[in-house]
């Protein structure tokens, strides 16, 4: 079975300061992950995708890698704002499983002012 | 906003209740499935229908009901709940349930049950 982990679970920094969140997981046969960005009593919003093909993904102040042989994604802020204020998820996609996700149980970040 | 939308976004009831949960995709897709989100930890899946038919029913107590109607619409009928079933419960939708569709998920109901 898949495990997920992320560390820390939760994180404060002042505004300008980049971020760096951690996703590991036990299983390295996967068919991508993702990252997804939570606010507080919301659905869902898919920040970034890497197929298990590629090492990153980039999205403007986004930036997401991807180490299959060491079970390990970071996604990387830069220059966090008050508006990154949320909670980060990552979900793996097993080659074996189709349409199941395994999911981190999220780190929660908070940007000061 | 996404297009998959659920209502209520809030629902407070009695343990002796009977509510239901109403989500619907405006995107086209063919699967639709129920997430639990309790706090703290990672998101359960709960059931899944590709094509109205359930793929998968992720040994859910039956005091949850699901219900797909057709392609577009997904409810979650609630009764006899527990408080321990308080949490945010997403509804997600995908072109079809192959490794290689991803799913979008819609704003969830906070549910609470006293």
């Amino acid at each position: 079975k898949q495990e997920v982990t992320q560390i820390p679970a939760a994180l404060s920094v002042p505004e300008g300061e980049n971020l760096v969140l951690n996703c590991s997981f036990t299983d390295s046969a996967i068919y991508n992950l993702q990252w997804f960005r939570q606010d507080p009593g919301k659905g869902l919003t898919s920040l970034l995708l890497i197929q298990s093909s590629q090492r990153e993904q980039t999205s403007g102040r986004l930036n997401a890698s991807l180490d299959k042989s060491s079970g390990r994604s970071t996604l990387y802020i830069a220059a966090s704002q008050p508006g990154d204020s949320a909670t980060y998820l990552c979900a793996v996609r097993l080659r074996s499983n189709d349409y199941k996700l395994s999911f981190g149980a999220g780190t929660t970040v908070t940007v000061r002012a | 906003e996404t297009g998959v939308t659920q209502t209520p976004r809030h629902l407070v009831m009695g343990m002796t209740n009977k509510k239901s949960l109403k989500c619907e995709q405006h995107l086209g897709h063919n699967a639709m499935y129920w997430y639990k989100q309790s706090a703290k930890k990672p998101l359960e899946l709960m059931f899944v229908y590709s094509l109205e038919e359930r793929v998968e029913n992720n040994s859910v107590p039956s005091r949850f009901s699901p219900e797909c109607p057709n392609s577009s619409h997904l409810f979650l009928h609630l009764h006899t709940l527990q408080p321990e079933d308080s949490a945010l419960y997403l509804c997600a939708s995908s072109q079809g349930t192959g490794v290689g569709y991803e799913q979008y998920f819609g704003p969830g109901t906070r549910l609470t049950v006293t």
